[in-house]
């Protein structure tokens, strides 16, 4: 079956500080990876897309990691803001484009 | 360049009642994507609509239904309103669909009552 499971549900940080977010999917066959935020109340925005060749991606403060063999991702935060607060999606697309969502993960910054 | 736009907003509806929703992609984007968002299934995909051709479909009932216009506007229909059906509906564009990357819309939040 193919789903995509996002690790932890939630979590709370200190501005400033850094997190890493886990994403194991059993997708079959792999396209890419992808990571979402999306604040509240609005749509996602794209943080970074990784095929199978690319093990590391960054987007300014945010650094996607990609494991094919494990199937697994992690998306690491530096330096944490406040604006940071928000939902975190894994999403994996399978062969024609399929996508399958994780169900992400809530992160709270508090100053 | 403007972004993808939805309307409406904000719906509300009765049980057995159908509604439309709207998206309008980026200029220039040829694919549209729509997905539901719950609080209890999170995100899941509808259907990928590319050059007025549904390209990919999710596992929903076939109340749900979409269609492409020439000009790469999108419309969702679901019909036979449900209580279930009540979330936040978004549509996606990308210039190919496939690999490239999605720029979401704002979405419409459909109360069923």
């Amino acid at each position: 079956k193919n789903q995509v499971e996002q690790s932890p549900q939630s979590l709370i940080i200190l501005e400033g500080k850094n997190c890493t977010l886990q994403c194991n999917y059993t997708v079959s066959p792999f396209s890419n990876l992808r990571w979402y935020k999306q604040d509240t109340g609005r749509g996602p925005v794209s943080l970074t897309i990784m095929t199978f060749s690319e093990n590391t991606k960054s987007n300014g403060r945010y650094t996607a990691t990609l494991d094919a063999d494990t199937k697994q991702s992690s998306l690491h935060i530096t330096a944490s803001q406040l604006s940071d607060s928000a939902s975190y999606i894994c999403v994996v697309f399978r062969g024609s484009y399929i996508p399958t969502f994780g169900r992400g993960t809530s992160l709270i910054v508090h100053p | 360049k403007a972004g993808v736009t939805q309307t409406p907003r904000y719906l509300i509806k009765t049980r057995g009642q159908q509604v439309t929703l709207s998206c309008s992609p980026i200029s220039g984007h040829r694919s549209v994507s729509w997905y539901q968002q719950t609080p209890g299934q999170g995100l899941q995909f509808l259907f990928e609509y590319f050059s007025e051709t549904q390209r990919n479909k999710g596992n929903f009932p076939g109340r749900f239904s979409g269609r492409q216009f020439s000009n790469s506007r999108s419309e969702m229909n679901v019909s036979t309103l449900e209580l279930g059906d009540s979330a936040l509906y978004l549509c996606a564009s990308s210039s190919s669909g496939g690999g490239a990357e999605q720029f979401f819309g704002p979405g419409t939040r459909l109360t069923v009552l």
